[in-house]
């Protein structure tokens, strides 16, 4: 079974432009995450979904960012107008309910994202 | 709100020997779980080991246990034999197992390298 995909794995805009991340979650899963990593702030949580619905979006930065989740199967993660600070690498990750009483989230491998 | 600190920002092992990564955390909750991800080079987080920390008995994964002080607030990973592809960024993390139980807190990561 594929794992968590996500795309683009690098990415390189300059500033003020709009970016999209792509994220496709394990088949079944019914939670999706959406992480950030930078060396300053390590990972930070910046939503989660659960069948579809955000539940959780407090730790997204501010009103430039925002996620949604059309279907089961993909989640997007869009930053606009970009900024160098956005400049990090963001995880999408996905569990089954089951899993969420274990701690097993399923990482896809990041989308590094450099704004010029 | 929980925090995780790992206070050992880099460490280094001879391959075969054992190493020891530290990680305290800081909670007012009594049932929760902690976790010990590995990140290597691709990026992506794998998942290393996992404690309830209701249950006394330390964890154990192969070659990966923990000493989990709960009264210390304590969650140590212990790697014994260590090979070259344990290589990697290890992050210790939180999660609540009340309502807001999704949320995985992590350190702030420790990079260990293992020596030939």
């Amino acid at each position: 079974d594929a794992g968590v995909i996500q795309s683009p794995r690098h990415e390189v805009t300059e500033m003020g432009q709009e970016v999209t991340l792509r994220c496709k979650p394990i088949s079944g899963h019914d939670y999706l995450f959406w992480y950030r990593q930078t060396m300053m702030r390590g990972l930070e949580l910046l939503i989660y979904f659960n069948n579809n619905v955000p539940i959780d979006d407090s730790g997204m930065p501010e009103d430039r960012f925002s996620a949604k989740m059309p279907n089961a199967s993909f989640s997007t993660l869009k930053i606009q107008p970009s900024e160098p600070r956005d400049s990090a690498v963001y995880f999408c990750a996905s569990s089954l309910l089951q899993q969420q009483y274990t701690g097993e989230l399923f990482f896809g491998e990041g989308s590094r994202l450099t704004v010029l | 709100a929980q925090t995780v600190t790992q206070s050992q920002p880099e460490m280094s092992v001879q391959e075969a020997e054992t190493v020891t990564l530290s990680c305290t955390y800081d909670t007012s909750e009594s049932d929760y779980y902690l976790f010990w991800y590995k990140q290597p080079p691709s990026r992506q987080m794998i998942l290393v080991i996992r404690q309830e920390a209701y249950k006394q008995q330390n964890a154990t994964e192969n070659r990966f246990s923990v000493n989990f002080q709960k009264a210390a607030k304590s969650f140590s990973l212990k790697i014994s034999d260590s090979q070259l592809g344990d290589a990697a960024m290890y992050f210790c993390a939180y999660r609540s197992s009340g309502t807001s139980g999704s949320r995985l807190t992590f350190g702030e990561g420790t990079q260990l390298t293992v020596n030939p």
